[in-house]
């Protein structure tokens, strides 16, 4: 009931394309939800979050999508660039301080 | 406005000698947050500290592992008696309050030979 699945693993997109990168959870309890952006050898940073109040949030180029009712979330990158490759994290957390994070997927956007 | 520091950024034990990871958090912030991640893995929980308390250690090996938030100082996670299966990097974070955004230190890479 803790786990958040994130899917896909791996994506590929061209320059300019908008990679679509899903979760899920169980845990009704959890009430925010950021996203985190890694490259190879750095910490995660955060990019956007998203609590349950609302369906959409949108940051420059990034937008979280929420569904509560079906528990799912997503991350929508538009425009992409190559600049934009890298790992991406979802998470969660019910104000317990202790963040929940999906498996990771691997962007690669080619030029 | 310095982010969340960690050293050292790379460190090399042999199995059986202690690892000692610091982590200093944002200024003006006083929960940190210690996360492991495994090659070609997700970030685990490992503990939550506030100030001279531990909150959360639920993610820490009973055995072996320690850590802790001096009311001077940086945090500190103490790994004795390391072992190859500790070989990982383990990221700080820290945060204002516990609702809020968590931000990541750069992490410190232990490799044990």
């Amino acid at each position: 009931q803790q786990q958040v699945k994130q899917s896909p693993q791996s994506l590929i997109v061209q320059k300019g394309g908008i990679p679509i990168i899903n979760c899920a959870y169980e845990n009704t309890a959890f009430d925010y939800f950021p996203w985190y952006q890694q490259f190879p050898g750095k910490g995660p940073a955060l990019l956007i979050a998203i609590r349950p109040d609302v369906s959409e949030k949108k940051e420059g180029r990034f937008t979280i999508s929420f569904n509560k009712s079906a528990k799912q979330f997503s991350l929508h990158i538009m425009d992409s660039q190559p600049g934009d490759s890298a790992t991406y994290f979802c998470a969660a957390t019910s104000n317990t301080g202790k963040l929940i994070f999906g498996q990771g997927t691997t962007l690669q956007v080619k030029p | 406005n310095a982010g969340v520091m960690q050293n050292p950024r790379h460190l090399v034990r042999r199995r059986g000698q202690e690892a000692r990871l610091r982590c200093s958090p944002m200024k003006g912030h006083s929960h940190v947050y210690w996360y492991r991640q495994l090659p070609e893995e997700g970030l685990k929980f490992m503990v939550y500290l506030q100030k001279e308390n531990i909150i959360d250690e639920s993610g820490m090996p009973k055995e072996r592992f320690s850590a802790e938030f001096p009311k001077e100082g940086p945090s500190i996670l103490r790994i004795q008696q390391v072992v190859r299966g500790d070989s990982a990097a383990y990221f700080c974070a820290s945060s204002l309050t516990r609702s809020n955004e968590q931000f990541f230190g750069p992490g410190t890479r232990l490799t044990v030979l």
